[in-house]
Order: C-alpha cells, then structure tokens, then sequence
C-alpha cells in the first residue's frame, strides 16, 4: 500500500518569494514516481513535476523543484519567485513504477497556498 | 478542443436517482482514469481503461458504480441509486498509455456531483 501525508493544510507566501510545500511518502515498491499537480479554483488538476525513484539529481521544472529525500521518504515542492497566479491547492502523489498498478496514483489531501501581493 | 473534455461540469439531482458523467479524452490517448475528490480530500482513484476494457475497477466503492468506454474513445461513469454520500468532484483523466516515463495525466476539470 502507498501513501502520501501532506502535513501542512494551508501556506501564505509573498510574491517573488520562494516556499516549499511538504510532502512525505510510503511505499513498499522497490521502483515509484512522485508527482506534484496543481489545482486552481476551476478544478483542473495540472501536472507540475515528476521524480523517479531512481533519478540521481531532483528534477527542475522552470520555478518549480523538487527536493527529493530518499533516506527521509520526502519529496518537497520548491516553488521560486512566487507569482500570484500561482495561489491554488497543490497535491502530492506517487504510483509504482513496477508491477501491476503502475498506473494508479495515490494523492495527499492537498495544502492551499496564498500568494499575497 | 485539445484538452479532457468533461459533461456536465455540474449536476444536481436528488437522492435515488440515475446519473451519467462522460468523459472525452484527448485525442489518440489510450488510457483513461475516473477518479473521486470529495471535500478537503485529494482525488481517489476510481477505475482504469486501456482502449475499451476496463483492466481495474477496484476503486468503484460499491456495485451502483459502473463505467464504459466502448470505442475506446469517450467514457461515461455511471451512477445508480445515487446516495447523499456521492456528492463530490468527479475527475476524468488519460495518458498515451499507462506506466510511462512520467505517467503524466492529463485531467479534466471534472464533474462536481451534488446529491440532495
């Protein structure tokens, strides 16, 4: 069984600062994929970021990084230079990368962040 | 549009009744999931279809939740008999096919289900 634990339900930010959304995980695959989607009020979950187990450096994406912590089983998202548009629900999520259910993904509850102007 | 395509974006309808929410994925995807966002919850998987079978249904929550894909296209979910505790988002998403690389989903921005 997987499972991810997103500890904060809330985050305010300033714009143009950075901020760090927590995400820990726990799984018994060998091989697995960490996930970070946005999802703005419209309800549309948007795919940010993507972190294989096996990667050897943390993935980038633009403003967004992804600090992954094997030995800790975390796998945070850095947002850099904030931006109001970037005020949503942000949820973290892992599926297998082996085995039979490589497919299904397995989300947190989700922390809202607040950029303030 | 290039995007998941979902029907309606809201339904409310009362307790008992029958409801359907379809799902057109993006063109030439493979894959499709449904998953469930209830209030202050992350989605929950639902069931998975890779062309026109359904190859897991294990997250349907009981036997008044069924769904279809049969040209391997367009999906409905299908709810019977629906219950107050039914009430959430209802989200459609498809992928080129499952277990990729990234495995990135493509999601739709749902079907928010109220049952009264």
């Amino acid at each position: 069984a997987q499972k991810i634990t997103q500890t904060q339900p809330g985050m305010f930010v300033q714009e143009k600062e950075a901020v760090t959304l927590d995400c820990t995980y726990d799984t018994s695959d060998p091989s697995y994929g960490l996930f970070w989607y946005k999802q703005p009020s419209s309800g549309e979950m948007i795919f940010l970021i993507y972190q294989g187990s096996y990667d050897q450096q943390n993935a980038t994406e633009g403003r967004y990084s992804l600090n992954f912590q094997k030995a800790r089983k975390s796998a945070n998202l850095v947002i850099s230079a904030s931006q109001l548009g970037d005020s949503a629900m942000y949820f973290c999520a892992m599926r297998a990368n082996s085995g039979g259910s490589n497919y299904k993904l397995t989300f947190g509850k989700g922390t809202l962040l607040t950029v303030n102007p | 549009g290039a995007g998941v395509s979902q029907t309606p974006s809201n339904k409310v309808t009362e307790k008992g009744k029958y409801v359907e929410l379809r799902c057109d994925p993006i063109s030439g995807h493979t894959a499709l999931y449904w998953y469930r966002q209830s209030l202050g919850q992350g989605p929950e998987f639902l069931i998975y279809f890779q062309g026109t079978g359904a190859a897991d249904d294990s997250g349907l929550p009981n036997d008044r939740f069924f769904a279809v894909r049969p040209e391997g296209s367009v999906s409905t979910l299908k709810i019977q008999r629906t219950e107050r505790g039914d009430s959430a988002v209802y989200l459609c998403a498809s992928s080129l096919g499952a277990g990729t690389m990234t495995g990135e989903l493509f999601f739709g921005e749902g079907s928010r289900l109220t049952v009264l």
